[in-house]
């Protein structure tokens, strides 16, 4: 069964700071990986996806993660951190079982301090 | 439209009470989702529908829970008989396709509290 790990369920940091939040998949199939953000009371928005084209996969709001099977990593980073990036991230794969149900892990609240 | 639409907003129900959840895909989307967001933050998934046909109900606790999704209408999920750990805000998500790397838009969910 396709699971997702999402080390450290609080992260905090100060603004214009490296934020880098963890992901770590389980799947016995090449994995599609997503990460999306839901801002206070929101919906999720979607990040960026991994889908096997490249390993470095680029999203909005200057965000990136980078695929590392070795890892069985999906890592989201984002270089400068903003107060508007103050929000939960969730990591999700694919099911692979042909139903594309989104398994998600259990999210990371991130903070932005000034 | 160009967004997930899901109404109402907020729903409050008396524990044993019926609650029902809406959510319009968006316009040529053809594959529907339902999730469910418990208090500490753990999305589960309910059931998906392709048109009016559900796909995958494997999440569905069928004794209480229901949804349809007919042609012209939104698709609805309802919970007979809620109880207090119904509390949760369902999300619904809409797809063009279910190819497995296809995005998921999400409507802003319903945050449902049994009292």
């Amino acid at each position: 069964a396709q699971s997702v790990t999402q080390l450290g369920s609080h992260v905090s940091v100060s603004e214009g700071a490296l934020v880098l939040l963890r992901c770590n998949y389980s799947s016995s199939v090449p994995p599609y990986l997503f990460w999306y953000v839901q801002y206070p009371n929101q919906g999720l928005q979607l990040l960026l996806k991994y889908t096997s084209a490249a390993t470095l996969v680029k999203g909005i709001n200057g965000f990136e993660a980078e695929f590392k099977k070795s890892e069985t990593s999906f890592h989201l980073t984002k270089p400068s951190a903003h107060m508007s990036d103050a929000a939960e991230y969730f990591c999700a794969v694919s099911d692979s079982g042909g139903y594309n149900k989104l398994i998600f892990g259990a999210g990371t609240r991130l903070a932005v301090h000034p | 439209g160009e967004e997930v639409a899901q109404t109402p907003k907020h729903l409050v129900r008396g524990e044993g009470q019926k609650a029902k959840l809406y959510c319009a895909p968006i316009k040529g989307h053809s594959y529907v989702f339902w999730y469910q967001q418990v208090l500490k933050n753990e999305f589960k998934f309910l059931i998906s529908f392709q048109n009016e046909n559900v796909f995958d109900e494997t999440g569905m606790p069928k004794e209480r829970f229901s949804a349809k999704c007919l042609p012209n209408s939104p698709c609805s999920l309802e919970i007979q008989a809620t109880k207090l750990e119904d509390s949760a805000v369902y999300f619904c998500a809409s797809s063009q396709s279910m190819a497995a790397q296809e995005t998921q838009y999400f409507g802003p969910g319903t945050r449902l509290l049994v009292l």
